[in-house]
């Protein structure tokens, strides 16, 4: 059973550019979390959703930023127009249920020039 | 206050000792509670539940205060590779929300 499963694992932008990222939750779970983490910080929630439904986005940018989790294929996190401020490691979870532990995938580490 | 609080450290334990560390958490109904620990660099990755009556796994053992609102940890008999941040999570009363500490890093030291 294949973990969570995150591409790509390091995405170079420009100032000004899109940068989309993706997130394959485990076999069998419905529930996906997005986190970022800047370094030497914590965790920040991001947003959490489940087939085609946003459940919580409370924790993520209003502009910019938006996430997607189709009936078919992985969730997207997209941030366009990125900033400096947008380089972080981006970390997706997923779990069976909405109130169980989470597992997560190795992350994304993003670096805007 | 925030909703889960953590020692942010650095704890730096001489390999072979023994370290504990808290979480506190304020809402009183929080049902589940979770360790996790991040190595640097890496995705954070479950160590163990922490269950009303505690539990040990290996070297490792997590108790539940409910009374006074804590978790601990408890590392015995620490090696090199147990350095790491570890993370407290509390899953609030009919939430779906983890709510994260903001981690304890630990550095065992030859």
């Amino acid at each position: 059973n294949a973990g969570v499963m995150q591409n790509p694992r390091h995405l170079v932008r420009r100032r000004g550019q899109e940068a989309r990222l993706r997130c394959s939750p485990m076999k069998g779970h419905s529930h996906v979390y997005w986190y970022r983490q800047l370094p030497e910080e914590g965790l920040k929630f991001m947003v959490y959703l489940q087939k085609e439904n946003i459940i919580d986005e409370s924790g993520m940018p209003k502009e910019r930023f938006s996430a997607e989790f189709p009936k078919e294929g992985p969730s997207i996190l997209r941030i366009q127009q990125v900033v400096r401020g947008d380089s972080a490691a981006y970390f997706c979870a997923s779990s069976p249920r909405g109130n169980n532990e989470q597992f997560f995938g190795p992350g994304t580490r993003l670096t805007v020039l | 206050r925030k909703e889960v609080e953590q020692d942010p450290g650095p704890f730096n334990v001489p390999e072979g000792a023994t370290v504990a560390f808290n979480c506190t958490y304020s809402n009183s109904a929080s049902q589940s509670f979770f360790w996790y620990r991040q190595d640097c660099r890496k995705e954070p990755k479950l160590l163990m539940s922490v269950y009303s009556s505690g539990n040990e796994d290996g070297r490792f053992t997590a108790q539940l205060n409910r009374a006074s609102q804590y978790i601990s940890l408890l590392i015995r008999d620490s090696k090199l590779s147990d350095s790491a941040t570890y993370l407290c999570v509390v899953i609030p009363d009919s939430n779906y929300q983890l709510i994260w500490g903001a981690g304890t890093k630990l550095i065992i030291k030859p």
